[in-house]
C-alpha cells in the first residue's frame, strides 16, 4: 500500500482491547464534527459523525465524544480488531456559508494480533 | 454500486506537460471535491464544486484548475505540472457540501519529474 503519512501520531493496541484516538479542534464555531478512516492504499472512508448540540453518539462498535468546553474531540473503537489498522482523520466543519472542513493531520492505528 | 472513480490511478510526467485527472461519481451528488494528501500534510483541498459549472478555490488552488459541465464528472487540470504537485490526489462527492458524507475515491499518484 501506499505511504500516506510520515511522523503521525501512533497508537498501538493489542487485538481485542478498546481504542480511543483524540483529536483537538481549533474553532469553537464550528458545530459538525466527523471521523473518516483511511486504510493503506485506499481513499478515506466515513465512520461516524456528530453534531455540537451532543456530546456522544454510538455507532457499530465506534463511539465519538464530544467535549466542546475543552474542544476536543475523541473515537472509542472497542475490541479492536487487525481490520482496524488504518490512519483517522478528524474533521471540523460548519462554520461559514460553505461549511468548510478542517481536517486534522491523522492519527495511525497500529492493531497487534 | 455507488462509487467515485478516478484515471488514471498512477502517472509519471516530466515538468510542463498538461495533464488531465478525471473524476466521476454515479450518485447523483451536487458536492465535488479535490484534495492533494502529502506525507505530515493530511488532506489539503485544492478546488471544490457545489453544484454544476459553480467551482470554488480551497486551500491550495496554484498550478490547478477543474470544471464541472456535469453534474457527474470533475476533472482535475494541471496546465503546466511542476515536481512540487508530485503528490496523492483524491476526488470526493457528497450530496451536499461538505459535512456531508463525503466519498471518496481511490486516488491517483502522481509524479512529476
Amino acid at each position: 500500500g501506499e505511504s500516506v503519512g510520515l511522523h503521525l501520531p501512533t497508537l498501538s493496541v493489542q487485538e481485542g482491547d478498546n481504542s480511543i484516538i483524540n483529536c483537538a479542534y481549533s474553532n469553537s464555531a464550528s458545530d459538525y464534527f466527523i471521523w473518516y478512516k483511511q486504510e493503506s492504499g485506499k481513499g478515506p472512508q466515513f465512520i461516524i459523525d456528530i453534531r455540537s448540540n451532543m456530546d456522544k453518539r454510538q455507532g457499530q462498535r465506534v463511539t465519538v465524544l464530544l467535549n466542546k468546553t475543552v474542544k476536543h474531540l475523541s473515537l472509542q473503537i472497542a475490541a479492536t480488531q487487525p481490520g482496524d489498522s488504518a490512519v483517522y482523520f478528524c474533521a471540523e466543519g460548519g462554520a461559514g456559508n460553505n461549511r468548510k472542513l478542517i481536517w486534522g493531520l491523522g492519527t495511525s492505528l497500529a492493531v497487534n494480533p | 454500486e455507488a462509487q467515485v472513480t478516478q484515471n488514471p490511478r498512477y502517472l509519471i510526467t516530466v515538468t510542463g506537460k498538461k495533464l488531465t485527472v478525471t473524476c466521476s461519481q454515479n450518485m447523483n451528488h451536487e458536492y465535488m471535491s479535490w484534495y492533494r494528501q502529502d506525507p505530515g500534510l493530511g488532506l489539503r483541498q485544492i478546488y471544490y464544486s457545489m453544484n454544476v459549472e459553480v467551482t470554488d478555490k480551497g486551500d491550495v488552488p496554484e498550478g490547478y484548475k477543474v470544471s464541472r459541465k456535469e453534474k457527474r464528472n470533475f476533472p482535475l487540470i494541471l496546465e503546466s505540472p511542476s515536481p512540487n504537485q508530485t503528490s496523492l490526489y483524491f476526488c470526493a462527492s457528497s450530496w451536499a457540501d461538505p459535512t456531508s458524507k463525503q466519498y471518496f475515491g481511490p486516488g491517483t499518484r502522481l509524479t512529476v519529474t
